[in-house]
């Protein structure tokens, strides 16, 4: 079945404690996106990648780091995670031309206390 | 990209067709409509997107009028299940395909 994996679905840490919060497609697909959506605010766009090792930033890439070390997959990094980075996060993905369908991960909610 | 303006929010009867306005006055021509629906907190599903005629898939009906400055959505026999927030979104898809998503239409199917 064609999908968009995000791993894991709930994630509560602590302020400062490094995570990744990993993506996986297995459609191909050059393109890949991160977008938190938060309420009041809706989806906003951290970082895309257009290909593999092409990454750029974003409407909100502040505390964030993405890699695209591999075509399949768009880890999303927090360095230092902070409370303001609690929200519901988003990964999808498309081929590579830019007017086709973004297909979405079933999010991953993320709480930092 | 151009804005959207949707209602708030509609409901419709299970088995009726539900029909979801979208103004988008400033869309220019190389811009496509998108519609996406969101069922509580999942991932953004695609629906539905066309240029300038009229378009159907599996899933619903895309109505663009003549001058494109608004369309609508046609859910042909809404089911308990396609209580979402629907978003329309207008893009011309740049290199980044960035889509920019709205406040949306909470749509609710009552039995």
């Amino acid at each position: 079945e064609a999908q968009v994996t995000q791993n894991p679905r709930y994630l509560i840490t602590v302020t400062g404690k490094k995570l990744t919060v990993t993506c996986s497609q297995n459609m191909n697909h050059e393109y890949m996106s991160w977008y938190r959506q938060d309420p009041g605010l809706g989806l906003r766009q951290i970082y895309y990648s257009m290909n593999v090792e092409v990454t750029d930033k974003g409407d909100v890439p502040e505390g964030y780091k993405v890699s695209r070390k591999e075509k399949r997959n768009f880890p999303l990094i927090l360095e230092s995670p902070s409370p303001n980075q609690t929200s519901l996060y988003f990964c999808a993905s498309r081929r590579g031309r830019s007017y086709e369908k973004l297909f979405f991960g079933s999010g991953t909610q993320l709480s930092v206390l | 990209d151009a804005k959207t303006t949707q209602p708030t929010s509609m409901d419709c009867a299970e088995g009726r067709a539900a029909n979801l306005p979208c103004n988008h006055s400033t869309i220019s021509g190389n811009e496509y409509v998108y519609w996406y629906r969101q069922i509580h907190s999942q991932g953004p599903q695609y629906i539905i997107h066309g240029l300038k005629n009229n378009e159907t898939n599996e899933m619903a009906s895309l109505i663009i009028t003549e001058d494109r400055k608004s369309s609508t959505l046609i859910l042909p026999h809404a089911t308990l299940r396609d209580t979402a927030v629907y978003y329309c979104i207008v893009s011309n898809f740049g290199a980044n395909s960035k889509l920019t998503f709205g406040k949306g239409i909470t749509l609710s199917v009552r039995p």
